[in-house]
């Protein structure tokens, strides 16, 4: 079935340690986004990348990085966790203005 | 720049009542309006969008959204929910003809619909 997979599901993380939440689609979208979600502070985006080879900063991005080598990943990883970065977390992909976002089953990460 | 408000944080109703969840949006441009559903655990789905042409767009489960644009609203409307219509909503644009797609979303609206 075509769409988004996240990876993991659901992780505990010691605070100070690196973590990369993995993407990927394969519905061969050029862009891909990260969001973070909170209680009471909705979607919010982190990073995101309008075609192979380019990232942009979101409103949220600092101790966050990504990477777009390929059409089809858009890792994010966080070199040193904080728990205020304990949240959800969910990608999504577009294939260009109109056609909205396809999101992926999200990862939900306890920093601790 | 867009900025969405979603006028509600939570609006309980009881099954086979109407429900109007609703939005407003600003923008310096012309944009794409969306509605997203979110249930329990789940990542968010698209449930209906606007794009062009009538102004009333309908989902396939009963939902229903008019642009106003004199208003800047994109209200969701459902003549009778069911109890599994509990989840969350959120309201979304992007501007026309931009590079890269990017949504801007409201905070969201909880729905809750009891028995």
């Amino acid at each position: 079935i075509a769409g988004i997979t996240q990876a993991p599901t659901s992780q505990i993380l010691a605070a100070g340690r690196r973590m990369t939440l993995r993407c990927t689609q394969d519905m061969r979208h050029n862009a891909m986004y990260w969001y973070r979600q909170d209680l009471g502070l909705g979607l919010r985006l982190i990073h995101y990348s309008n075609t192979a080879g380019t990232t942009g900063k979101g409103e949220v991005p600092d101790g966050y990085s990504v990477s777009r080598a390929n059409t089809d990943d858009f890792p994010l990883t966080l070199a040193s966790a904080v728990p205020s970065q304990t949240s959800v977390y969910f990608c999504a992909s577009s294939d260009g203005p109109g056609y909205g976002y396809t999101f992926g089953s999200g990862t939900r990460l306890t920093v601790v | 720049a867009q900025s969405v408000t979603q006028l509600d944080s939570q609006v309980p109703v009881f099954e086979e009542a109407p429900v109007e969840l609703r939005c407003n949006y600003s923008s310096s441009v012309s944009v794409y309006l969306f509605w997203y559903v979110q249930y329990p655990n789940q990542g968010l789905q698209l449930l209906l969008k606007y794009l062009s042409g009538s102004t009333l767009v309908e989902s396939i489960n009963g939902f229903e959204a008019e642009f106003n644009k004199s208003q800047t609203s994109f209200h969701l409307r459902k003549p009778s929910v069911h109890i599994s219509d509990t989840a969350e909503y959120f309201c979304a644009v992007s501007p026309l003809r931009a590079s890269g797609s990017r949504l801007t979303f409201g905070e969201g609206t909880q729905l809750t619909v009891n028995p």
